[in-house]
């Protein structure tokens, strides 16, 4: 399977825990998109790096949020102290630089806080 | 602010009814509308827009982009219950980050 795939894709944790999620992107893609989606909602966009070098990242973002991407290839999105309000679906996209309207989407990683 | 609207929010119709989904968008510098079907796991990809009037077509689904109106449809014809998602309609803003409509829930009854 070449597509983008997320790990785990499920995570219950108690409120106060970290976490921490794992993309790994189409391997030719050099733009990799983290985002967040809620029940009813379009997905919200967090962060996104252009190889390695994280190149913007949301207002809406607390300090507790942070994500990287080392080597250029996988990227790791670290939640801590994580509230019950962070319990969402949080979704991995990749492109091409040459491309990079269309992103394609990971399975998600379902975070729920208890 | 650049913004992506989606209608109707939600849809029920029945099985082989013709549907017509509708995004309309305003977005700085706009380049390309994005169509995705959404079922309970990740969107998936269904088109890429960037041209008025050329529709683009996978087997029953059509989607075609106005950008003098700055609207697009997204058409299922003979619809099936496999066809039941969200349907999300997303265009890039700065930086290319999606800008995403709220989606249109179809249920496709048999």
């Amino acid at each position: 399977d070449t597509g983008v795939s997320q790990d785990p894709r499920h995570k219950i944790t108690k409120r106060g825990q970290n976490v921490t999620f794992r993309c790994d992107p189409i391997s030719e893609h050099n733009r990799l998109y983290w985002y967040r989606q809620t029940l009813g909602q379009g997905p919200e966009f967090l962060t996104y790096f252009q190889n390695e070098a994280q190149l913007e990242k949301s207002r809406l973002l607390s300090d507790r949020f942070s994500a990287e991407r080392p080597k250029g290839s996988f990227s790791t999105l670290e939640i801590q102290r994580t509230e019950q309000g962070d319990s969402a679906m949080y979704l991995c996209a990749s492109s091409l630089l040459t491309d990079q309207e269309t992103q394609y989407f990971g399975p998600g990683t379902r975070l729920l806080v208890l | 602010e650049d913004k992506v609207v989606q209608s109707p929010l939600s849809l029920v119709v029945h099985e082989g009814d013709t549907v017509t989904l509708n995004c309309s968008y305003e977005v700085t510098n706009f380049r390309s509308l994005l169509w995705y079907k959404q079922e309970k796991k990740a969107p998936t990809f269904l088109f890429m827009l960037t041209s008025s009037g050329i529709e683009k077509k996978s087997g029953r689904l059509s989607s075609i982009l106005d950008k003098k109106e700055l609207f697009s449809i997204l058409n299922i014809t003979a619809t099936q219950t496999g066809d039941s998602a969200v349907y999300l309609c997303a265009a890039p803003g700065n930086n290319r980050k999606l800008i995403w409509g709220l989606g249109t829930s179809l249920a496709v009854n048999p």
